[in-house]
């Protein structure tokens, strides 16, 4: 595709319900990673795939928290049992992933989660 | 463990001005990027400096990385009110696919 796209836009949820946030890199895009921003604050990196393999989940605030990537394209972010401090922007970004230098990170929208 | 900061954290200017953001690496950067981030968008990259030393221009920005490869800076001469936004650099270590971002430098420009 034209760029990184993330789906839903905005997520509005229940204490306690589960989410999944979904993640379409740039074609041809090996690596993608989900960073967390709350409002004002600095980007907060979860987790970075490589392919199909997440080789750092270091980021990851909880075990409520997971990512899988499947065909090297498309990514989801799984929140379980969903608590208000996880309301932030999610945001995804893909980068060409090639070479043994860290390349441009392209940013999607990213997906406005509201706990109630 | 590896730590990008950035300062000020927020400055507000009268167009016109001139605005610089400091970026610090606890550790040797293999490179450094910029981005910007407008209120309610998502990053956007800018720039990225990759020798010791180099110094990139754009229009009224110029990009710096230090000598030790450890810090960088971002100098916006003669603000406009487009420039409104937050800025962040990311640090590219050695030997990892990781940016590590900073902690970003908000800029308020006032007419």
């Amino acid at each position: 595709g034209a760029g990184v796209s993330q789906s839903p836009s905005n997520k509005v949820t229940e204490k306690g319900k589960d989410v999944e946030l979904r993640c379409d890199p740039i074609s041809g895009h090996t690596a993608l990673y989900w960073y967390r921003q709350s409002l004002g604050q600095g980007l907060e990196f979860l987790i970075y795939f490589q392919g199909n393999s997440a080789p750092d989940k270091s980021g990851l605030p909880s075990d409520r928290f997971s990512a899988e990537r499947t065909g090297g394209s498309v990514s989801t972010l799984t929140i379980q049992r969903t608590q208000q401090e996880d309301s932030a922007v999610y945001l995804c970004a893909s980068s060409s992933g090639s070479g043994s230098e860290v390349d441009t990170q392209y940013f999607g929208p990213g997906t406005r989660l509201t706990v109630l | 463990g590896q730590q990008v900061m950035q300062i000020p954290q927020y400055q507000h200017v009268q167009e016109g001005e001139d605005f610089t953001t400091y970026c610090n690496s606890s550790t040797t950067l293999s490179n450094i990027q910029w981005y910007k981030q407008r209120p309610g968008g998502h990053p956007v990259f800018l720039i990225q400096l990759v020798k010791s030393g180099e110094v990139k221009k754009q229009k009224r920005l110029t990009f710096q990385f230090g000598e030790a490869k450890k810090n960088s800076s971002l100098h916006i001469t003669a603000t406009q009110t487009t420039d409104v936004g937050t800025y962040f650099c990311a640090g590219g270590h050695i030997n990892t696919d990781k940016l590590i971002f900073g902690t970003g430098t908000r800029l308020q420009v006032f007419p």
